[in-house]
C-alpha cells in the first residue's frame, strides 16, 4: 500500500523558534498534501490543503503567517511553524491523495508531536 | 457543509463479543464516500473500511463491516471477535467525490476491548 512518512516524529523546540516538519509520499506521487492538528483525545483539524506547485489553501482561523506551507515537488511537502509559542504544541499530521489509490483515498503519516517550551 | 457526528465518546467490549460504533452524517449531495479510520496509541490513522455511497452491498474487511443507511445518512461499523488489539479511536468521515474533496471526520469513539 501507500506509505507517507514524517519527520520528526517528536521535536522540542524553545518558544520564538521555527520548527520545520517534512511529510514524504515514499511510493507515489502526492498531487494533493493535507496537513492536520490533532488535540489530545481530540478529532483531526485539517489546517490547509497544498497542491504541487501551487500555494496553500488554507482553513478559516490558521495562519498563514505562522503555519508555512510548501508542496514544493509530488512527493515531499513541508509545514513550517514560525515563531513557536507554547500553544502550538500538538499533534500535527499530514496526508497525501494521488495515484494509485486516486482521488478520493488518502493516506496518513504518522505524525510529528510538536513541544514547545 | 458535510457534517458527521459520532454520538459514543467511549465504548467498552469484551474480548471476542461484537461491538457497533454509530456514525450519521448530513449532506445535500448524492456522490460521496464514507471511511472508519482506526487511530490506535500510536496515533498513526489506519483505514479499517470504506463505503462508495452509489452501492447497497455493505462493505466488509475481515472482521470489520458496516451498516450503511443512505436514506436515513448512518453509517455504523459493526467489529466481531473483538481483539485486544482493536482497542483505539475510531473516526468516522466522509468525502465527497471530486478533486477538490477534503475529509470531515466525526469527533470519535475512544474503544476499550477488554479482557
Amino acid at each position: 500500500g501507500a506509505v507517507v512518512s514524517q519527520h520528526p516524529s517528536r521535536v522540542i523546540c524553545k518558544s520564538g523558534t521555527s520548527v520545520k516538519i517534512e511529510c514524504r509520499s515514499l511510493d507515489f506521487q502526492a498531487t494533493t498534501m493535507f496537513w492536520y492538528r490533532q488535540f489530545p483525545k481530540k478529532s483531526l483539524m485539517l489546517m490547509a490543503t497544498s497542491n504541487e506547485g501551487s500555494k496553500a489553501t488554507y482553513e478559516q482561523g490558521v495562519e498563514k503567517d505562522k503555519f508555512l506551507i510548501n508542496h514544493a515537488s509530488l512527493t515531499l511537502s513541508t509545514l513550517t511553524v514560525t515563531s513557536a509559542h507554547p500553544e502550538d504544541s500538538s499533534f500535527y499530521i499530514c496526508s497525501a491523495r494521488g495515484s494509485p489509490a486516486g482521488v478520493n483515498e488518502q493516506f496518513f503519516g504518522p505524525g510529528t508531536r510538536l513541544t514547545v517550551l | 457543509a458535510q457534517t458527521v457526528t459520532q454520538s459514543q465518546p467511549e465504548m467498552s467490549v469484551q474480548e471476542a463479543e461484537t461491538v457497533t460504533l454509530s456514525c450519521t452524517y448530513d449532506t445535500s449531495e448524492n456522490n460521496y464516500y464514507l471511511f472508519w479510520y482506526k487511530q490506535p496509541p500510536s496515533r498513526q490513522m489506519i483505514l479499517v473500511i470504506r463505503q462508495e455511497a452509489y452501492k447497497q452491498q455493505n462493505a466488509t474487511e475481515n472482521r470489520f463491516s458496516v451498516n450503511f443507511q443512505k436514506a436515513a445518512k448512518s453509517f455504523s461499523l459493526k467489529i466481531s471477535d473483538s481483539q485486544l488489539g482493536d482497542t483505539a479511536m475510531y473516526f468516522c468521515a466522509f468525502i465527497l467525490t471530486g478533486t477538490a474533496s477534503k475529509l470531515t471526520f466525526g469527533t470519535g469513539t475512544r474503544l476499550q476491548v477488554t479482557l
